[in-house]
């Protein structure tokens, strides 16, 4: 089974600045998939980045990058040049190429402050 | 539609009354998820269909929750006899194939059991 720590329940930025969200695994597999979703105040579960365990190189997409530390179990967040739509919570999440279903983290609240 | 689709968005139900969720998933997925989200919490995995086929009903909770998904489209979630502990949004999620692809999330049905 895969568990998934985030330890910052809340998190608070100002607008332009950078914020890094925590994340944590276990798993005993060899290949896996991390992921980050954003669940903005209307509930909808939007995915934000992917990474592949396999690949060394770390995920970007625009204004979010990862750094996925694969010997320390650590997947974290960054998000930069913060805009107010980025205010929502954020799930960590994994599942292992060998299954299906997605192991959440419990999430971090993130504010963006103007 | 463009995306995952649920209905109803809300629902409250006397304790004891049986209550059906449904879920439209994107059109040509393949695979269905159903999520449990209690307040303040991570998404817990309930069911898993392939087309039709229900290849995992492990998270289910008790013999009064049910799933079923007839002609590999619309999935229903049916929840007998609620219990207040039923209380939570129910998230449906749709992937195009059967592997490791991304999975599309629906808005949720909010259950209040009073």
């Amino acid at each position: 089974a895969q568990t998934v720590t985030q330890s910052q329940p809340e998190m608070s930025v100002q607008e332009a600045e950078t914020v890094t969200l925590s994340c944590t695994y276990d798993t005993s597999e060899n290949n896996y998939y991390l992921f980050w979703y954003k669940q903005p105040p209307s509930r909808q579960m939007i995915l934000v980045i992917r990474q592949e365990a396999y690949k060394q190189q770390n995920a970007t997409e625009n204004r979010f990058s990862v750094n996925f530390q694969k010997a320390a179990k650590s997947f974290s967040l960054k998000i930069s040049d913060s805009q107010l739509g980025d205010t929502a919570m954020y799930f960590c999440a994994s599942t292992p190429n060998s299954g299906y279903a997605l192991n959440f983290g419990k999430g971090t609240s993130l504010l963006v402050t103007p | 539609g463009a995306g995952v689709s649920q209905s109803p968005r809300y629902k409250v139900a006397k304790r004891g009354q049986d209550v059906a969720l449904r879920c439209d998933p994107i059109s040509g997925h393949v695979s269905l998820f159903w999520y449990q989200q209690a307040l303040g919490q991570g998404p817990e995995f309930l069911t898993y269909f392939q087309n039709e086929a229900q290849l995992d009903k492990s998270g289910l909770p008790s013999d009064r929750f049910f799933a079923e998904r007839p002609e590999g489209s619309v999935s229903t979630l049916k929840i007998q006899r609620t219990q207040q502990e039923d209380s939570a949004v129910y998230l449906c999620a749709s992937r195009l194939t059967g592997g490791t692809d991304t999975q599309y999330f629906g808005p949720g049905t909010r259950l209040t059991v009073l």
